[in-house]
């Protein structure tokens, strides 16, 4: 089946710095991905969609200028964590479907982020 | 607002129970997603329901969609140790594009 490869799997950092997060489409392209945050026993919140070539469009209460989404190619969806604080800290995933489809949506390993 | 609720949140089972997973959305869905997430992983998609009344199996897993399309289940015949983790339905509520997940129900199964 299709891959999805998050990178890094987890991470802790400072509060008051940047963190990447890269999510890759190993054998399919992806025009849209999406980035999901996900806090302890808890679902997987939205927080935007990533499209190729364009600007991201982001859930209600996500904050643009906090969680960069840039989308530079048809396998590449990058989440910018800047500025991060305590609160920050989750678990972030991403997602994304095989082109034209509506069903499956394949998940990267998902990054845990610490922010200290 | 719109939203996918599950029921129940927490199921305990001992090894060789059933187990049911309820999944209700606040409108009508065109198709209903499962996904399974086991403890420190990633969701993993199960399978996907689009028709009204809809019943498919995978073995030991029947998954139903209900007539309005609105409500779905999760059933689990004699459940084993390795079906342990937490299940998610997750449905087109807001755009095609878009899935929007339940609140997921955790199972654990005692050996």
């Amino acid at each position: 089946g299709a891959v999805v490869s998050q990178h890094p799997s987890w991470v802790i950092c400072k509060s008051g710095t940047s963190v990447k997060i890269e999510c890759r489409s190993l054998d399919f392209q992806a025009t849209t991905m999406f980035w999901y945050r996900q806090f302890p026993k808890q679902s997987l919140m939205l927080m935007a969609t990533s499209n190729e070539g364009s600007k991201a469009t982001y859930e209600q209460g996500v904050e643009k200028d906090k969680f960069l989404i840039n989308h530079a190619s048809l396998t590449l969806s990058t989440l910018t964590v800047t500025s991060a604080h305590p609160e920050d800290s989750s678990f972030y995933i991403c997602s994304a479907r095989a082109e034209g489809t509506t069903g499956e949506l394949f998940f990267g390993e998902g990054s845990r982020l610490t922010v200290l | 607002g719109q939203q996918v609720m599950q029921i129940p949140q927490y199921q305990h089972v001992q090894e060789g129970e059933d187990f049911t997973t309820y999944c209700n959305s606040s409108t009508t869905l065109s198709n209903i997603q499962w996904y399974k997430q086991r403890p420190g992983g990633h969701p993993v998609f199960l399978i996907q329901l689009v028709k009204s009344g809809e019943v498919k199996k995978q073995k030991r897993l029947t998954f139903q969609f209900g007539e309005a399309k609105k409500n779905s289940s999760l059933h689990i015949t004699a459940t084993q140790t390795t079906d342990v983790g937490t299940y998610f339905c997750a449905g087109p509520l807001h755009s095609a594009r878009q899935l929007t997940f339940g609140s997921g129900t955790q199972l654990t199964v005692l050996p």
